[in-house]
């Protein structure tokens, strides 16, 4: 079965610092990668994804992640965080064999202090 | 419009109560979801609709009941619920199932019903 690990629960940052999320999937097939973000009180938003094409893409809110086959990584990054980034973190796979199941990781907490 | 929208968004029911959630969306997604979120835990698959048929079905215990009455609409029944059911229960929509589209399958999450059972 395919799993998706985020690599930290909690996160806690002070205004620009940087910010980088560890993503990893267990399976080799064809993926669809996304990073999806939940801020107190709100829905899932899109942040960013990634079908293929370029490595490196660009999400909103100056969010970006790196795709690396060969590690089955997907990390987050934003160079320099504001206190409104403080919200909850989740990676999420769509497996080509699977159909249309979205499996989540477990998400991370972040917190940015003012 | 590229909306999911969800109601009630607060319910609270006796575990001998029937209920239904309900779930729109008009962006002709054909692919629709039911998740489950527990506090401060990821997004947990329910159900996938594809093509208003029911593709994956999670092992959700029969007390969940889903229906696609139409290519818009996702509805999940409740009957005879426990207290442990009480979440955040999210439905989604997305173009297709990704074997059709070939590539996009973004999905779009409503706010949410968050359930309690009492």
């Amino acid at each position: 079965a395919q799993s998706v690990s985020q690599h930290n629960h909690h996160v806690i940052l002070s205004e620009a610092a940087s910010l980088e999320l560890g993503c990893n999937y267990s399976y080799g097939g064809t993926v669809n990668l996304f990073w999806y973000v939940q801020y107190p009180g709100q829905h899932l938003q899109l942040l960013l994804k990634y079908f293929s094409g370029d490595p490196l893409v660009k999400g909103i809110k100056g969010f970006e992640a790196e795709f690396i086959k060969s590690k089955f990584s997907f990390n987050l990054r934003k160079p320099s965080v504001q206190w409104s980034d403080t919200a909850e973190y989740f990676c999420a796979v769509n497996l080509k064999a699977a159909g249309n199941k979205l499996t989540f990781g477990g998400g991370t907490r972040v917190l940015v202090k003012p | 419009d590229t909306e999911v929208t969800q109601t009630p968004k607060h319910l609270v029911m006796g575990m001998t109560n029937k209920k239904s959630l309900k779930c729109e969306q008009h962006m002709g997604h054909r692919a629709m979801y039911w998740y489950k979120q527990k506090a401060k835990k990821p997004p947990e698959l329910m159900f996938v609709y594809s093509y208003e048929k029911l593709s994956i079905n999670e092992s959700v215990p029969s007390r969940f009941s889903p229906e696609c009455p139409n290519s818009s609409l996702l509805n999940l029944h409740l009957h005879a619920l426990q207290p442990e059911d009480s979440a955040l229960y999210l439905c989604a929509s997305s173009q297709g199932p990704l074997r059709d589209t070939g590539t996009n399958t973004e999905a779009f999450f409503g706010q949410g019903t968050r359930l309690t059972v009492v």
